[in-house]
């Protein structure tokens, strides 16, 4: 199975700073049709988790543009360019290259 | 778009349950579909996928166990459960991937399975 390490677990933030979050696997998740199916989610306590951005760099409409994902092959990054008080919370890679479909740990993102 | 999972309920060790997924807004046919699942504090786990031509495919930890299916007709994404544990307990939630190409967009707010003796 595909393995999605995540750091930081935790990650305090002051307001209007920026936050990143990486995600390494442990096999690369591009797969035979070319594309790397490589999301990240967001999850607020006691809600269900958002998709924020999907194969590695496309914005779901309505994300605000401070978010950014990069990456390729292994390794993978969610930017957060300017961190609001709504952005709290847990983020999640998630792979679903290979099967089955795994997610990252998830990382803590607070603020200070 | 929305989903709506139901069925989540307090069930003993080897009994069986099934869980509901109604979809408005896209029909669930033509898309894929999946379910994730959450034990209490914990992070998320994907449990099974069910493509756009019907391919199935499932963690390890419920293959044998568990069937995901859906009825076009009624619109509606399945998940039954049967001979659970209680590492099953968790909440079930229902995703697919309409809007994007490559992504699971819209989620449900979620169903929860208590298993316990």
């Amino acid at each position: 199975d595909v393995v999605l390490t995540q750091t930081p677990l935790s990650s305090p933030v002051t307001l209007g700073q920026p936050a990143s979050i990486s995600c390494r696997s442990s096999q690369s998740l591009l797969a035979s049709d070319g594309n790397t199916y490589l999301s990240w989610l967001h999850q607020r306590p006691g809600q269900p988790p958002r998709l924020l951005i999907y194969r590695i760099s496309y914005r779901v409409s309505g994300v605000p543009d401070r978010f950014s994902g990069s990456g390729a092959g292994t390794d993978f990054t969610l930017q957060v360019s300017r961190v609001q008080a709504e952005d709290v919370g847990v983020y999640y890679c998630m792979q679903f290259t290979h099967s089955p479909y795994t997610f990252g740990q998830g990382t803590k993102l607070e603020i200070k | 778009v929305q989903l709506m999972e139901s069925g989540g309920d307090f069930i003993q060790p080897g009994g069986s349950l099934r869980l509901s997924c109604g979809a408005s807004g896209f029909t669930v046919d033509y898309h894929f579909l999946i379910w994730v699942r959450q034990a209490p504090g914990k992070g998320l786990e994907w449990v099974a996928v069910i493509s756009d031509i019907g391919h199935t495919s499932y963690v390890d930890s419920v293959r044998g166990r568990f069937t995901i299916s859906r009825d076009n007709s009624e619109n509606t994404l399945f998940l039954q459960m049967n001979n659970v544990r209680v590492e099953d307990t968790a909440i079930y939630y229902c995703a697919a991937g309409v809007a994007v190409p490559g992504g699971y967009d819209y989620w449900g707010q979620g169903t929860l399975v208590t298993v316990s003796s």
